[in-house]
Protein backbone atom coordinates (compact mmCIF):
# COMPACT_ATOMS: atom_id res chain seq x y z
CA UNK A 1 0.00 0.00 0.00
CA UNK A 2 1.22 3.21 -1.01
CA UNK A 3 1.89 5.70 1.77
CA UNK A 4 1.09 9.49 2.05
CA UNK A 5 2.95 11.67 -0.89
CA UNK A 6 3.67 15.15 -0.70
CA UNK A 7 4.80 17.41 -3.64
CA UNK A 8 7.08 19.07 -4.27
CA UNK A 9 9.63 18.01 -1.75
CA UNK A 10 11.36 21.03 -1.79
CA UNK A 11 10.62 24.75 -2.79
CA UNK A 12 11.90 28.52 -2.42
CA UNK A 13 10.01 31.42 -2.86
CA UNK A 14 10.29 34.79 -2.46
CA UNK A 15 8.21 36.97 0.25
CA UNK A 16 4.91 38.14 -1.69
CA UNK A 17 4.63 35.04 -3.35
CA UNK A 18 2.07 32.33 -3.12
CA UNK A 19 2.46 28.86 -3.08
CA UNK A 20 0.57 25.67 -3.05
CA UNK A 21 1.56 22.85 -1.83
CA UNK A 22 -0.04 19.04 -2.70
CA UNK A 23 -0.70 15.77 -0.45
CA UNK A 24 -1.85 12.38 -1.90
CA UNK A 25 -3.12 10.25 1.34
CA UNK A 26 -2.93 6.45 1.69
CA UNK A 27 -5.61 5.01 0.11
CA UNK A 28 -8.85 4.66 1.67
CA UNK A 29 -8.00 7.02 4.39
CA UNK A 30 -10.55 10.14 4.26
CA UNK A 31 -9.05 12.43 6.22
CA UNK A 32 -6.04 14.72 5.83
CA UNK A 33 -3.99 16.94 8.55
CA UNK A 34 -1.60 19.73 7.68
CA UNK A 35 1.40 20.70 10.07
CA UNK A 36 3.40 22.87 10.34
CA UNK A 37 7.52 22.34 11.39
CA UNK A 38 9.79 24.52 12.45
CA UNK A 39 12.81 25.04 14.87
CA UNK A 40 11.62 27.26 16.99
CA UNK A 41 8.14 26.75 17.17
CA UNK A 42 7.96 22.78 16.63
CA UNK A 43 4.79 20.54 14.99
CA UNK A 44 1.89 23.01 14.74
CA UNK A 45 -1.61 22.16 13.72
CA UNK A 46 -2.89 23.83 10.47
CA UNK A 47 -5.72 22.34 9.54
CA UNK A 48 -7.94 18.70 8.58
CA UNK A 49 -10.01 17.60 6.08
CA UNK A 50 -12.38 15.48 5.97
CA UNK A 51 -15.14 14.17 3.00
CA UNK A 52 -13.79 17.49 1.52
CA UNK A 53 -14.60 19.74 4.65
CA UNK A 54 -12.55 21.65 6.98
CA UNK A 55 -13.25 19.85 10.08
CA UNK A 56 -10.70 21.57 12.34
CA UNK A 57 -8.14 24.79 11.93
CA UNK A 58 -5.76 25.69 14.18
CA UNK A 59 -4.17 29.21 15.24
CA UNK A 60 -2.64 30.21 11.75
CA UNK A 61 -3.99 33.75 9.71
CA UNK A 62 -6.04 33.98 7.20
CA UNK A 63 -3.03 33.86 4.41
CA UNK A 64 -2.95 30.07 5.06
CA UNK A 65 -6.24 27.69 3.44
CA UNK A 66 -6.54 24.68 1.96
CA UNK A 67 -9.03 22.46 0.67
CA UNK A 68 -9.76 18.39 -0.18
CA UNK A 69 -10.93 16.86 -3.60
CA UNK A 70 -13.75 13.89 -3.51
CA UNK A 71 -10.80 11.38 -4.30
CA UNK A 72 -9.26 12.36 -0.56
CA UNK A 73 -5.88 14.33 -2.14
CA UNK A 74 -5.75 17.73 -0.69
CA UNK A 75 -3.86 20.93 -1.11
CA UNK A 76 -2.53 24.02 0.84
CA UNK A 77 -2.07 27.08 0.25
CA UNK A 78 -0.25 29.95 1.66
CA UNK A 79 0.01 33.93 0.07
CA UNK A 80 1.85 36.73 0.69
CA UNK A 81 4.55 34.50 1.51
CA UNK A 82 6.90 35.86 4.21
CA UNK A 83 10.21 35.04 5.49
CA UNK A 84 9.05 33.03 8.60
CA UNK A 85 6.47 30.65 6.58
CA UNK A 86 9.84 28.60 5.89
CA UNK A 87 9.11 25.59 7.30
CA UNK A 88 8.58 21.68 7.05
CA UNK A 89 4.80 21.53 6.13
CA UNK A 90 3.42 17.85 6.86
CA UNK A 91 0.92 16.07 5.81
CA UNK A 92 -1.07 13.10 7.17
CA UNK A 93 -3.63 10.97 6.66
CA UNK A 94 -6.15 8.76 8.72
CA UNK A 95 -9.21 6.82 8.57
CA UNK A 96 -10.84 8.29 11.14
CA UNK A 97 -13.56 5.70 11.85
CA UNK A 98 -16.00 7.59 14.14
CA UNK A 99 -16.39 6.59 17.71
CA UNK A 100 -13.01 4.03 17.05
CA UNK A 101 -10.71 6.98 15.82
CA UNK A 102 -7.42 7.03 17.70
CA UNK A 103 -6.09 10.05 15.83
CA UNK A 104 -3.41 7.99 14.81
CA UNK A 105 -1.67 9.87 12.09
CA UNK A 106 0.62 8.31 8.78
CA UNK A 107 2.72 10.90 7.87
CA UNK A 108 4.14 12.01 4.37
CA UNK A 109 8.31 13.17 4.06
CA UNK A 110 7.16 16.81 4.00
CA UNK A 111 7.09 19.44 1.45
CA UNK A 112 10.52 21.67 2.92
CA UNK A 113 9.53 25.68 1.89
CA UNK A 114 12.27 28.36 2.15
CA UNK A 115 11.21 31.93 1.61
CA UNK A 116 13.60 34.81 0.77
CA UNK B 1 -6.39 22.72 26.97
CA UNK B 2 -4.51 19.35 26.92
CA UNK B 3 -0.55 19.49 26.03
CA UNK B 4 2.34 17.56 25.41
CA UNK B 5 5.99 18.58 27.54
CA UNK B 6 9.44 16.80 26.16
CA UNK B 7 11.39 17.51 29.84
CA UNK B 8 14.50 16.73 27.54
CA UNK B 9 15.71 18.46 24.36
CA UNK B 10 18.51 16.65 23.53
CA UNK B 11 19.49 13.70 25.11
CA UNK B 12 23.33 11.91 23.87
CA UNK B 13 23.99 8.89 25.35
CA UNK B 14 27.03 6.50 23.58
CA UNK B 15 25.86 3.18 21.47
CA UNK B 16 25.04 -0.12 23.44
CA UNK B 17 23.70 2.53 26.62
CA UNK B 18 20.39 2.81 28.08
CA UNK B 19 18.20 5.88 27.28
CA UNK B 20 15.08 7.35 28.67
CA UNK B 21 12.88 10.19 26.68
CA UNK B 22 10.58 11.37 29.26
CA UNK B 23 7.35 12.47 27.82
CA UNK B 24 4.29 14.03 30.22
CA UNK B 25 1.15 15.00 29.18
CA UNK B 26 -2.22 16.76 30.43
CA UNK B 27 -5.29 15.63 30.09
CA UNK B 28 -8.40 15.49 32.74
CA UNK B 29 -9.87 12.25 30.19
CA UNK B 30 -9.29 9.36 28.98
CA UNK B 31 -6.07 9.75 26.14
CA UNK B 32 -4.35 7.85 23.53
CA UNK B 33 -0.55 8.66 23.40
CA UNK B 34 1.62 8.09 20.69
CA UNK B 35 5.67 8.16 19.94
CA UNK B 36 6.63 9.44 16.20
CA UNK B 37 10.25 9.13 15.52
CA UNK B 38 11.45 11.57 12.77
CA UNK B 39 14.97 10.75 10.76
CA UNK B 40 16.84 13.19 8.90
CA UNK B 41 14.90 15.02 6.01
CA UNK B 42 12.01 12.41 6.38
CA UNK B 43 8.69 12.63 7.89
CA UNK B 44 7.59 11.19 10.80
CA UNK B 45 7.02 7.12 11.67
CA UNK B 46 5.03 5.95 14.37
CA UNK B 47 6.94 3.98 16.96
CA UNK B 48 4.30 2.97 19.52
CA UNK B 49 0.89 3.84 20.61
CA UNK B 50 -0.52 3.46 23.72
CA UNK B 51 -5.08 3.27 23.31
CA UNK B 52 -5.83 0.67 26.21
CA UNK B 53 -5.09 -2.35 27.97
CA UNK B 54 -1.61 -3.26 28.95
CA UNK B 55 0.12 0.04 30.16
CA UNK B 56 3.33 -1.02 28.77
CA UNK B 57 3.67 -0.86 24.85
CA UNK B 58 6.88 -2.15 22.88
CA UNK B 59 8.20 -1.37 19.33
CA UNK B 60 9.53 -3.71 16.72
CA UNK B 61 12.94 -2.63 17.09
CA UNK B 62 13.08 -2.41 20.84
CA UNK B 63 11.96 0.41 22.37
CA UNK B 64 9.00 0.41 25.15
CA UNK B 65 7.33 2.91 26.72
CA UNK B 66 4.89 2.59 29.62
CA UNK B 67 1.85 4.68 30.40
CA UNK B 68 1.53 6.22 33.90
CA UNK B 69 -2.06 7.20 34.70
CA UNK B 70 -1.14 8.83 38.27
CA UNK B 71 1.74 10.39 36.85
CA UNK B 72 0.24 11.63 33.28
CA UNK B 73 3.65 10.45 32.19
CA UNK B 74 4.36 8.49 29.23
CA UNK B 75 8.27 8.17 28.81
CA UNK B 76 10.50 6.26 26.04
CA UNK B 77 12.97 3.39 26.68
CA UNK B 78 15.34 1.99 25.29
CA UNK B 79 17.57 -0.99 26.81
CA UNK B 80 20.58 -0.79 24.63
CA UNK B 81 21.14 2.18 21.87
CA UNK B 82 22.57 1.73 18.35
CA UNK B 83 24.06 4.29 15.85
CA UNK B 84 20.69 3.71 13.91
CA UNK B 85 18.45 5.25 16.32
CA UNK B 86 19.87 8.81 16.10
CA UNK B 87 16.70 10.95 15.28
CA UNK B 88 14.57 13.45 16.66
CA UNK B 89 11.51 11.64 18.92
CA UNK B 90 8.16 13.13 19.70
CA UNK B 91 5.36 12.19 22.25
CA UNK B 92 1.74 13.02 21.44
CA UNK B 93 -1.86 12.93 22.67
CA UNK B 94 -4.76 12.71 21.04
CA UNK B 95 -7.23 15.02 22.08
CA UNK B 96 -11.06 15.42 20.83
CA UNK B 97 -11.55 18.34 18.56
CA UNK B 98 -14.58 20.39 16.63
CA UNK B 99 -17.00 17.75 15.20
CA UNK B 100 -16.45 14.62 17.02
CA UNK B 101 -12.61 14.62 15.02
CA UNK B 102 -9.71 13.64 17.15
CA UNK B 103 -6.27 15.74 16.98
CA UNK B 104 -2.66 14.94 17.67
CA UNK B 105 -0.75 17.54 19.97
CA UNK B 106 2.69 17.18 19.90
CA UNK B 107 5.60 17.96 22.28
CA UNK B 108 8.75 19.76 21.11
CA UNK B 109 10.79 17.22 20.59
CA UNK B 110 13.91 15.14 21.33
CA UNK B 111 17.05 15.20 19.63
CA UNK B 112 18.24 11.34 20.17
CA UNK B 113 22.10 11.40 19.56
CA UNK B 114 24.26 8.46 19.50
CA UNK B 115 27.92 8.84 19.96
CA UNK B 116 30.17 5.71 18.79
Amino acid sequence: KAGVTQTPRYLIKTRGQQVTLSCSPISGHRSVSWYQQTPGQGLQFLFEYFSETQRNKGNFPGRFSGRQFSNSRSEMNVSTLELGDSALYLCASSVKTGIRDTGELFFGEGSRLTVL
Amino acid sequence: AQSVTQLDSQVPVFEEAPVELRCNYSSSVSVYLFWYVQYPNQGLQLLLKYLSGSTLVESINGFEAEFNKSQTSFHLRKPSVHISDTAEYFCAVSVKSGQGAQKLVFGQGTRLTINP
